[in-house]
This record gives structure tokens, C-alpha cells and sequence, in this order.
């Protein structure tokens, strides 16, 4: 069955410093990987995409890498602030057909320390 | 110029009792999904519209839980004789949708319902 993994349900990495989440899967072809920003009590938010055949996609502090050989998506905040504190979630989908889905892997939790 | 708008906020119901959901997206996204989180997990995928192709209701966990979206716009989720294991966050998102070829659209989600089942 398809299957996400998200590294550790929780990481802690001192202020400044480069935060990595990882982001992996099984038994899918995804079209495109989505990056999502969740705090508490709201709804996710959209960060960045990638498609499948792009290597790297940046947003100002924000990185995101895909490999397919691999099966799996870095997602890298540079010089971290406790703001960047949430939860973060990956989403596939192969994006192939209208009627294909989006799932969600179940998240790492980011804590930024001053 | 509203995002995704879901009601009510917070639901607190007996077990065994009916709930209904509601979800306003934003306006002229053909995709709507519906998604549930348990406290401290990953969203889990319940049911999706595109356009007026069939809903993919492959991730709806029982036969109590059903959705519909009227005319292409305002969806509604039932979950029917609660139980205690249906307490969750149940988010709504909606997006301009995937035409093949183009990228597809990211979600935009709503700040969900918050159900409990006492």
C-alpha cells in the first residue's frame, strides 16, 4: 500500500541554524510533492511544489529537493527563526488524472530555540 | 476575497447521535477534499470532488460517514450514530483543481471542525 514517512515527529535545532525535514515514500510515482505549514488549532498552509522532474525549488529561506530515485523530499528552512516553529507536512499526489488525490504524511514537528 | 470557510467550528455530540459538517469553499475551486485529524497525527484522506466526475470516496473509514457537494460549491459532511473514535479535527480544503499537463494547484484549507463524541 502507498505509504509516507516523515523523519521524526520532532525536531529541535537552535535559532540560525539550517532546519532539514525529510520526507519519504513507498509504492508511489508521485507527479508532484507539496510542502504545507500547519500551526496549532488552524488549518494547513500551502508553502512550496515541486514537480517530479525538477531536482530543487527554493523560496527565500525555504529549500525543497525531490528525488525520485530516491523516493524522497528534503525540505530545508536556512537561517531558522522561532517563528518557523509548526508542524510541517508533505503531500503526493501523481497528479496524472483530474480525479487522483492528495495524501498527507503525518507531519514533523519543528521547534526553533532562541 | 474569504478562504475556505467551515461550520461549525467545534461540535461537541453524543455518541450514537447524526453530525453534519459544513464546508464553503472558495469560490470557483472545482476541487474539494475532506480530510480528518486525530490529535498529534497526519491528515487522513476521507473523500474528494472534482468538477461533476464521481467523488473518490475510497478513504471514507465506514458506511456511517457520507458527503456531498451541491452544485459544484458548498459540500456537507454526515457522519451517522457517532462514535467515540470519530472525535477529531475534520478539515476541508479546496483548490483550482489539476488540468493534465499543468501543475496542479495547492490546497486551501479551512480551519476545521472540531468534533467530539462524548
Amino acid at each position: 500500500s502507498q505509504k509516507i514517512e516523515q523523519n521524526s515527529e520532532a525536531l529541535n535545532i537552535q535559532e540560525g541554524k539550517t532546519a532539514t525535514l525529510t520526507c519519504n515514500y513507498t509504492n508511489y510515482s508521485p507527479a508532484y510533492l507539496q510542502w504545507y505549514r500547519q500551526d496549532p488549532g488552524r488549518g494547513p498552509v500551502f508553502l512550496l511544489l515541486i514537480r517530479e522532474n525538477e531536482k530543487e525549488k527554493r523560496k527565500e529561506r525555504l529549500k525543497v529537493t525531490f528525488d525520485t530515485t530516491l523516493k524522497q523530499s528534503l525540505f530545508h528552512i536556512t537561517a531558522s527563526q522561532p517563528a518557523d516553529s509548526a508542524t510541517y507536512l508533505c503531500a503526493l499526489d501523481n497528479g496524472y488524472s483530474s480525479a487522483s488525490k492528495i495524501i498527507f504524511g503525518s507531519g514533523t514537528r519543528l521547534s526553533i530555540r532562541p | 476575497g474569504a478562504g475556505v470557510s467551515q461550520s461549525p467550528s467545534n461540535k461537541v455530540t453524543e455518541k450514537g447521535k447524526d453530525v453534519e459538517l459544513r464546508c464553503d469553499p472558495i469560490s470557483g475551486h472545482t476541487a474539494l477534499y475532506w480530510y480528518r485529524q486525530s490529535l498529534g497525527q497526519g491528515l487522513e484522506f476521507l473523500i474528494y470532488f472534482q468538477g461533476n466526475s464521481a467523488p473518490d470516496k475510497s478513504g471514507l473509514p465506514s458506511d456511517r460517514f457520507s458527503a456531498e457537494r451541491t452544485g459544484g460549491s458548498v459540500s456537507t459532511l454526515t457522519i451517522q450514530r457517532t462514535q467515540q473514535e470519530d472525535s477529531a479535527v475534520y478539515l476541508c480544503a479546496s483548490s483550482l483543481g489539476s488540468i493534465r499537463g499543468l501543475v496542479r494547484s495547492p490546497l486551501h484549507f479551512g480551519n476545521g471542525t472540531r468534533l467530539t463524541v462524548t
